[in-house]
């Protein structure tokens, strides 16, 4: 069964620091594979996503990530954190024989300390 | 700029009493999804409607029900709603369902409060 794993459930950084958010994939076959942030009490907006080709993608608000099949990741990462990326960050992959069905990771909540 | 708005934003019941949660959309997409979004959780499909086709997640309660009007509206009902049941609700729409690669639009969810 296809399934998507954030391992860190928090994670706190520095306004400036770097960021990357690690994501894994169960999947038969290539994913589609995507990344939502979530503000608190928001819906959810979609960052960047992953379908073929270049395996780095460029998302919204200076954030990428990177598909690797022999790790089956697409860790996201963003170089300079702003305190405005505080948010929960869910990662998905879509079902190319359900419906476009999205299943998501349990989530990374980012916290940025001054 | 709205895409997919939903209402109320914040909606109060009574244990057991029907309530009924809005979604529209600007988009014209043949899609819509309801995902119910328990605290800390990742959301979680209860069903889709590919243009008039409805489609129920297996593991959905029946207590859940969706309308689909038109293009335009979709509307997720609960017949009788639990302490359970309090939960973000969002909906979100996408232009098809072909290949799993389609974008999903999200609205800004509805939070139900059950008491």
């Amino acid at each position: 069964a296809q399934s998507v794993t954030q391992p860190d459930i928090h994670i706190t950084v520095s306004e400036g620091a770097s960021l990357e958010l690690r994501c894994n994939y169960s999947y038969g076959a290539t994913p589609y594979l995507f990344w939502y942030v979530q503000s608190p009490g928001q819906g959810l907006q979609l960052l960047l996503k992953y379908f073929s080709g270049d395996t780095l993608v460029q998302g919204i608000k200076g954030f990428e990530a990177e598909f690797k099949r022999s790790q089956s990741s697409f860790n996201l990462r963003k170089p300079s954190v702003h305190w405005s990326d505080a948010a929960e960050y869910f990662c998905a992959v879509g079902h190319k024989a359900a419906g476009n069905k999205l299943t998501f990771g349990g989530g990374t909540r980012v916290l940025v300390k001054p | 700029d709205a895409m997919v708005i939903q209402n109320p934003r914040y909606q109060v019941t009574q244990f057991g009493k029907p309530v009924t949660l809005s979604c529209s959309q600007t988009l014209n997409h043949n899609v819509m999804y309801w995902y119910q979004q328990k605290s800390s959780q990742a959301p979680k499909l209860l069903f889709h409607y590919y243009d008039k086709d409805f489609n129920n997640e297996a593991d959905t309660p029946d207590n859940f029900q969706s309308r689909r009007p038109n293009t335009s509206f979709c509307f997720l009902d609960i017949r009788s709603p639990g302490l359970g049941d309090a939960a973000m609700y969002l909906c979100a729409t996408s232009r098809d369902r072909s290949g799993g690669g389609e974008t999903q639009y999200f609205g800004p969810g509805t939070r139900l409060l059950v008491l």
